[in-house]
């Protein structure tokens, strides 16, 4: 069965400090997902990372991959209240494109 | 430009009912696919529709369907509601089947 487990599943932060929220699939991946979701709303895509090593950075949040370890990370430097919002990983397989299968997702919050 | 629309954004269905959920995609996407997102959890793969033709299902009974339009639209049918089936539904599109997905803001069901 493909698993795609995310950690820690809620993170209570500071604002101005450091994090990193991490991705970990079960098996070979061809793409992997970062998506961001607010309370009620639909999905924002963040990232898409197609290849190993690849590093992706917007504003406060960098998202980089490690196909050999099956590992992605989504790192948030000095975080800001509007950051506050559950992420996602997701990944996708060469022989099931078009399916997308999510981890549970990391509910983080931003405190000043 | 237009996103991914869905129509409704809200419905309350008795179980045992049917119902039909609506998603056209951005134009020129040709790719559309169906989530299931229970509250508190990820979403889950239900169909992937492209050209018209069904690529790709989930572990979903039966009572799911779906299907594709000439103008790429879609529509999810669900039959025989259970109280299980309340969820936010999400379509999302894409240009083809491998490239990134846009959802849209999603149809949120509630079954009583």
């Amino acid at each position: 069965e493909l698993k795609v487990e995310q950690n820690p599943l809620f993170l209570s932060m500071q604002e101005g400090k450091n994090y990193t929220i991490y991705c970990n699939y079960s098996t070979t991946s061809d793409r992997l997902y970062w998506y961001r979701q607010d309370p009620g709303k639909s999905l924002e895509s963040l990232f898409v990372l197609l290849s190993n090593g690849a590093v992706k950075q917007e504003g406060r949040l960098m998202a980089s991959l490690d196909t050999k370890a099956r590992l992605s990370t989504l790192h948030i430097t000095a975080a800001v209240h509007d950051l506050s919002a559950t992420y996602f990983c997701a990944v996708s397989w060469a022989t099931s494109y078009g399916k997308l299968t999510f981890g549970q997702g990391t509910i983080l919050t931003v405190h000043p | 430009d237009a996103g991914v629309t869905q129509s409704p954004t809200h419905l309350i269905k008795t179980r045992g009912q049917q119902v039909t959920l609506r998603c056209s995609p951005i134009s020129g996407h040709k790719s559309v696919s169906w989530y299931q997102q229970v509250l508190g959890q990820g979403p889950q793969f239900i169909f992937q529709y492209y050209e018209k033709e069904e690529r790709g299902r989930g572990n979903f009974p039966d009572r799911f369907s779906a299907r594709q339009f000439p103008n790429y639209s879609s529509e999810l049918n669900v039959n025989a509601l259970l109280l299980g089936d309340s969820a936010l539904y999400l379509c999302a599109s894409s240009l083809s089947t491998g490239e990134g997905y846009t959802f849209g803001s999603g149809t949120r069901l509630t079954v009583v």
